[in-house]
């Protein structure tokens, strides 16, 4: 099956520095990719996403980009405001179903 | 307008007793999920049904027993629970089954097992 490491787990940055959050997976059939956030005691919410036939995708200060020979997809936010402090969740399709990475914790301090 | 609602918001049982929770969609989506986030955040899959269907079965004690009565609603029965069962146990929904569409979660039960 899917297997999908996250890195870092845990992630300090000063507001209005940028943040990057690394992901790779193991299924080479796999082409759907989506980054949740979760904020504490919240629901996992979609804020981008990426599908294999495209290698970058933006939405104002997100950003993902996708390297398919490698396996490797990441999260870019620029200009970081304290309210994107949460836990951010990479994931890939597989063959059936959404495999999660661990997580980052993200604090932007202000 | 809530898009994937849960019932009970928390649960806090001994150890033994038997609890259920339920999930409704009103996305219109065909494929219902639950997932377990324990204590390291983690979310893992347990279930999936795609029109009233398991169709994803994930290693879960057998005392999870998940139960579809319709497409628009997918319940989890636990039985004799047990301390390891304490975690935020979310439902989700998509529009169809594989992984490929985008997943909305409801807003996790947070069961406590005493």
């Amino acid at each position: 099956g899917e297997n999908v490491e996250q890195h870092p787990s845990t992630l300090s940055v000063q507001e209005g520095d940028s943040a990057v959050i690394k992901c790779t997976y193991s299924d080479s059939a796999s082409n759907y990719f989506p980054w949740y956030k979760q904020e504490l005691g919240k629901r996992p919410q979609l804020i981008i996403d990426i599908r294999s036939n495209v290698g970058e995708k933006k939405d104002q200060r997100i950003a993902v980009t996708l390297n398919k020979t490698a396996k490797h997809f990441s999260l870019h936010i620029t200009e970081t405001q304290p309210e994107d402090s949460a836990v951010y969740f990479c994931a890939a399709s597989g063959s059936y179903q959404l495999t999660f990475g661990k997580g980052t914790k993200l604090s932007v301090i202000p | 307008d809530t898009a994937v609602s849960q019932t009970p918001k928390y649960l806090v049982t001994q150890m033994g007793n038997d609890k259920s929770i339920k999930c409704e969609q009103n996305l219109g989506h065909d494929t219902m999920y639950w997932y377990k986030q324990d204590s390291k955040k983690f979310l893992k899959i347990m279930f999936s049904y795609n029109n009233k269907e398991l169709i994803i079965n994930e290693t879960v004690p057998n005392r999870f027993s998940p139960k579809s009565p319709d497409k628009a609603h997918l319940n989890l029965h636990i039985n004799s629970l047990e301390l390891g069962d304490s975690a935020v146990y979310f439902c989700a929904s998509s529009q169809a089954s594989g992984g490929r569409e985008t997943q909305y979660f409801g807003p996790g039960t947070r069961l406590l097992v005493l």
